[in-house]
């Protein structure tokens, strides 16, 4: 199993300001994953960080709005840049340390941007 | 494009009778599907996992069916309670180089007592 830290639980942003949010994880795993909630909606996969390389994109998720950083097996944090409302949502993050098994999240953080 | 489908967005249960939540996919060929609960204000947790050349799992009062021919899972909570109430997530992963999972968008289950 894995025990999973992030923080923020949750923030109220002005638009056009940027939040890092923080993942821990309590031990060593290769990918972390970064998905948004949005309100009645599934989770949806931003990015997955790999130490040591860039992180892997999904379709309609870009670098450069959601930056995201990988120092070493247990951390990450993934930043919500130049925000606008409807960026407002809730970050998790993830990790499945066996392939194919159950993953294990973060409580999340309940961003709104105002 | 993948998709997932669960039955309904909500369900309501007569505490004590048992609970079917429905998951139907497109266009994808899981090796693992996967459910879990996630409570409001908090991330999904983990419940049961069934594999692709599996038919029935079960976990105390847990149970979860896999047809790959239907592309269909069946997630069944027997003798319901009040404290079962939450959002029940459908997932889908396969064993890829990604290892991506693929989440529904849920069914909001409320147990009336």
């Amino acid at each position: 199993s894995a025990v999973i830290s992030q923080k923020p639980s949750r923030d109220i942003c002005q638009r056009g300001t940027s939040l890092t949010i923080q993942c821990q994880v309590d031990s060593q795993v290769t990918m972390m994953f970064w998905y948004r909630q949005q309100p009645g909606q599934s989770l949806t996969l931003i990015a997955t960080a790999n130490q040591g390389s860039e992180a892997t994109y999904e379709s309609g998720f870009v670098i450069d709005k959601f930056p995201i950083s990988r120092p070493n097996l247990t951390f990450s944090t993934l930043t919500v840049s130049n925000m606008s409302p409807e960026d407002s949502s809730i970050y998790l993050c993830s990790v499945a340390p066996l392939s194919g098994a159950e993953a294990f999240f973060g409580q999340g953080t309940r961003l709104t941007v105002v | 494009s993948q998709k997932i489908e669960q039955n309904s967005e909500a369900l309501n249960i007569q505490e004590g009778k048992t609970a079917t939540l429905t998951c139907n996919y497109t266009n994808y060929s899981p090796a693992y599907l996967q459910w879990y609960r996630q409570d409001p204000g908090r991330g999904p947790v983990f419940l049961l996992l069934i594999r692709e050349n599996e038919k029935e799992k079960r976990k105390e009062r847990l149970k979860v069916t896999f047809d790959t021919t239907l592309k269909q899972s069946l997630f069944h909570i027997t003798a319901s309670q009040p404290a079962d109430s939450a959002t029940y997530l459908c997932a889908l992963a396969r064993m890829n180089r990604d290892d991506k999972i693929i989440f529904g968008k849920g069914t909001r289950l409320h147990i009336l007592p």
